[in-house]
Order: structure tokens, then C-alpha cells, then sequence
């Protein structure tokens, strides 16, 4: 079975400065994809950004990138220019390419704060 | 579209009634999960359909919870009887596979807050 780790749960950056948050992961499989979700006090869960593990090149989204690394099985989110906005629950996932194996695991979590 | 519609927002029942979440997934998508997040465990898979058939229901708590899929167009959490332990957020999500491709991630919808007092 997959397991998703997030070993920070809680984080503080200051407004407009950069922020990482780090996951990790352990899987026997050699294809899956990798997703960073946000959940606000709203508690809609927001897809931020998705990486497939077949891709070497790091997905990029505006201000959020990832850095995956697939031999070590690490899986981190750089947010750039952090605004008040971006305070929220950031989770890791993992899904299997497997058919038949279509549900996403999730890290606990880690919260962020912007400090103003 | 609408994104995934779950209904109620919020739930409050007394022990022992019966609950039924609700749940509408994006039209066209032919994959739906049901989710429960509480502080405690986190985010965990309760069970999930493909193409309106029970693919993965290992989650599901008890026989108190049950499931159903009639249709590609809704889906039913029932819990019976309910008890304070099961409160929590149940998020459902869907999404799109297509044979090994999985073009659109997921969609979730707001959560339905249940609390069995």
C-alpha cells in the first residue's frame, strides 16, 4: 500500500516572501501521479498543482512549483511570492496509474500561515 | 458545469437516526469517490464507483454505512444508525479515466459537516 508523509504540520512564511513544503511518499509502483490540494477555512478542496511521475520536467503552475524527485521519492511545493490567500491546509496526494486503483491518497497536512 | 454538488451542507442528527449524504458528480465524469476527513484520521477513502459500479469499498467503516450508485448522475452515503463517532466532513470527488490516462484530475465537492450529537 502507498503512504504519503508530510512532515511539517505547520508552517509561517511572511507575505511576499517563498515557502516549501515538503512530502514524501513510498510506492512499489514506477507510474503514478502526485498532486498538492488546498483547503481553505471554506474547506473546498482545491487542486494547486499535479505532477506525473513518467515526466521528468517539474510541473509549474503561476507562483506554485514542485520539485520531484522520483528516486527519492520526495514530492515538495515552492510557493513563490506568498500572499494572504494562500493561507490554507496544503495536503500531498498520490494515485496509482493501475487500473483499478483510482484513489487518492493523502498526506495529514500542512498548515499554512502568511504572516502580513 | 456546476462542479460536484453535495448536499446538505450541514447535518445535525441525534444518535441513532438514519443519514443520507448526497452527492452529484460532474457530468461526463465516470469515476466517484466518497472521502471522510476528521482531525483525528485525516482524509480516508470510504468507497469509490467506476462507471456505477463498487470498485473499492475496503474503507467503509461498518455495515452502519452503505452506498449506492444508481445512476452516472448521483450517489447516496447512508449511515444507519449514526452514532458521534461518525462525525465529520464527507467529501464526494469524480473524475475522468480513460483507460490508463487520467486527463482531468479530480473534481471534490464542498463537503457536507455532519455532527450525530
Amino acid at each position: 500500500a502507498q503512504t504519503v508523509t508530510q512532515s511539517q504540520p505547520e508552517m509561517s512564511v511572511q507575505e511576499a516572501e517563498t515557502v516549501t513544503l515538503s512530502c514524501t511518499y513510498d510506492t512499489s509502483e514506477s507510474d503514478y501521479y502526485l498532486f498538492w490540494y488546498k483547503q481553505p477555512p471554506s474547506r473546498q478542496m482545491i487542486l494547486v498543482i499535479r505532477q506525473e511521475a513518467y515526466k521528468q520536467q517539474n510541473a509549474t503552475e503561476n507562483r506554485f512549483s514542485v520539485n520531484f524527485q522520483k528516486a527519492a521519492k520526495s514530492f515538495s511545493l515552492k510557493i513563490s511570492d506568498s500572499q494572504l490567500g494562500d493561507a490554507a491546509m496544503y495536503f500531498c496526494a498520490y494515485r496509482s496509474r493501475a487500473f483499478g486503483n483510482e484513489k487518492l491518497t493523502f498526506g495529514t497536512g500542512t498548515r499554512l500561515t502568511i504572516i502580513p | 458545469d456546476a462542479g460536484v454538488i453535495q448536499s446538505p451542507r450541514h447535518e445535525v442528527t441525534e444518535m441513532g437516526q438514519e443519514v443520507t449524504l448526497r452527492c452529484k458528480p460532474i457530468s461526463g465524469h465516470n469515476s466517484l469517490f466518497w472521502y471522510r476527513q476528521t482531525m483525528m484520521r485525516g482524509l480516508e477513502l470510504l468507497i469509490y464507483f467506476n462507471n456505477n459500479v463498487p470498485i473499492d469499498d475496503s474503507g467503509m467503516p461498518e455495515d452502519r454505512f452503505s452506498a449506492k450508485m444508481p445512476n452516472a448522475s448521483f450517489s447516496t452515503l447512508k449511515i444507519q444508525p449514526s452514532e458521534p463517532r461518525d462525525s465529520a466532513v464527507y467529501f464526494c470527488a469524480s473524475s475522468l479515466s480513460l483507460d490508463r490516462t487520467f486527463p482531468y484530475g479530480y473534481t471534490f465537492g464542498s463537503g457536507t459537516r455532519l455532527t450525530v450529537v
